[in-house]
């Protein structure tokens, strides 16, 4: 089975000040790890990917996560936050499988961002 | 939300009815999924499809029904045994491969009420 962990409900930061949201994984085997981000009462866009290769990984709207093997974590990051940033972010996870039952896709329970003027 | 369309916005179920969610792509995906969102948890899945005329039953499917007979349409049926009905639905779609990670690209979703 695999799963997903976002360990923050909410992430406070200032405009101008690193953003960081955590995502931490679970799956047998080699992972594809997904951010989304998602607007109030819209639908999810998809930010970055991991697939394989570079552990850091550069996203949409100047966003980049950075895999860690070994912390099985894939921490999403901006250098500077904007107020447009505030949001709920969503981290996702598939499992590599020879036989895929799907595409399917195991999403962590979100982290709201408010990033304050 | 690109090129999936979901309708309606809004709607409202009285007790004991069907209704029907729409969701169309223009995308040429293959694939296509059903998730619903609850507040303060992350979306669960209820079906998906691979290709046309087959779908499978995703970690929620008891209480809905889909049919895929067109590659570009997937409606959901939230029928009057899902006792909970309420939630915001949301459509994706994506290429299909067995051993890749393909994007799933999302619609704006459909909030549903029950009078």
């Amino acid at each position: 089975a695999q799963s997903v962990a976002q360990p923050e409900d909410q992430v406070n930061v200032a405009e101008g000040n690193p953003l960081t949201v955590k995502c931490t994984y679970s799956v047998s085997g080699n992972p594809y790890l997904f951010w989304y981000v998602q607007y109030p009462n819209r639908g999810l866009q998809f930010l970055l990917k991991y697939i394989t290769g570079d552990n850091l990984v550069k996203g949409s709207y100047g966003f980049e996560a950075e895999f860690n093997k070994s912390q099985t974590s894939f921490h999403l990051k901006k250098p500077s936050a904007l107020v447009s940033d505030s949001a709920l972010y969503f981290c996702a996870v598939r499992a590599l499988m020879i036989k895929a039952a799907g595409n399917k896709l195991t999403f962590g329970g979100g982290t709201r961002v408010l990033v304050k003027p | 939300d690109g090129g999936i369309t979901q309708s309606p916005k809004y709607l409202f179920r009285k007790e004991g009815q069907n209704v029907t969610l729409s969701c169309e792509q223009n995308l040429n995906h293959d694939a296509m999924y059903w998730y619903r969102q609850d507040p303060g948890q992350g979306l669960r899945l209820i079906y998906y499809s691979q290709i046309v005329n087959d779908f499978q039953k995703g970690d929620i499917a008891e209480g809905y029904s889909v049919s895929r007979e067109k590659k570009e349409s997937f409606p959901l049926t939230v029928t009057s045994a899902q006792k909970n009905p309420t939630a915001f639905y949301l459509c994706a779609s994506s290429i299909w491969s067995s051993g890749r990670a393909e994007t799933q690209y999302f619609g704006p979703g459909t909030r549903l009420l029950v009078l």
